[in-house]
């Protein structure tokens, strides 16, 4: 089926530095999740949204579900090496659980 | 707790032949899903178990089966492989059906699978 549209699909930043994606979709979402995998290992979940413009911190991560229920987005603020992995949304309604591609993130000391 | 265990971790078959993963779920969970990682697709779903029965089916061929045992852990196989097959399989396991109980919603490390 058709997958979220995630962006971007990679990104190069320095330490220190604030890093936005979004996730938006055609299609109307219950719920947003947002995952982070690191080399070798599964996802991770990081927040999960629940309820449109709920706006949800983890740490140094923001996530906020979009109004009209067909996008997301996750900000982290103040980078650190650590952060490096690739981060995945994942919009769900009843049934039917779908993620988007994924965007890369590497951050330089 | 331990978490979702996948085996094995890395595989290497031959094209045409076939090849079986397994998954043990989280203690108590009774849901398994399956999902295709590549770098050009990301994650796509395969199928979701739950008590012993298929709940949910991806838009894969037939060639790729799976089934979930009693005490929840579930294998996936793969008959006569192509090289296109070559990705990660990830699965994760929940207490109930995958789209009920999202924060319980935990994958295992995955099987990287190269298909030479």
């Amino acid at each position: 089926g058709q997958q979220l549209n995630q962006s971007p699909q990679s990104m190069f930043i320095q330490e220190g530095e604030d890093v936005s994606m979004n996730c938006t979709s055609s299609s109307i979402f219950n719920t947003w999740l947002w995952y982070k995998q690191e080399p070798g290992e599964g996802p991770v979940l990081l927040i999960a949204l629940y309820k449109a413009g709920e706006l949800t911190s983890n740490g140094r991560l923001t996530a906020q579900f979009g109004i009209t229920r067909k996008d997301s987005f996750l900000n982290i603020s103040a980078s650190i090496p650590s952060d490096v992995g690739i981060y995945f949304c994942a919009g769900l309604r009843v049934n039917d659980m779908r993620f988007g591609a994924g965007t890369r993130l590497t951050v330089k000391p | 707790k331990a978490g979702v265990t996948q085996t094995p971790r890395y595989l290497i078959k031959t094209r045409g032949q076939q090849v079986t993963l397994s998954c043990s779920p989280i203690s108590g969970h009774r849901s398994v899903s399956w999902y295709q990682q590549t770098p050009g697709q990301g994650l796509q779903f395969l199928f979701e178990y739950f008590s012993e029965t298929q709940r949910n089916k991806g838009n894969f061929p037939g060639r790729f089966s799976g089934r979930q045992f009693s005490n929840s852990r579930s294998e996936m196989n793969v008959s006569t492989l192509e090289l296109g097959d070559s990705a990660l399989y990830l699965c994760a396991s929940s207490l109930t059906d995958r789209a009920a109980y999202l924060d319980g919603y935990t994958f295992g490390s995955g099987t990287r699978l190269t298909v030479v």
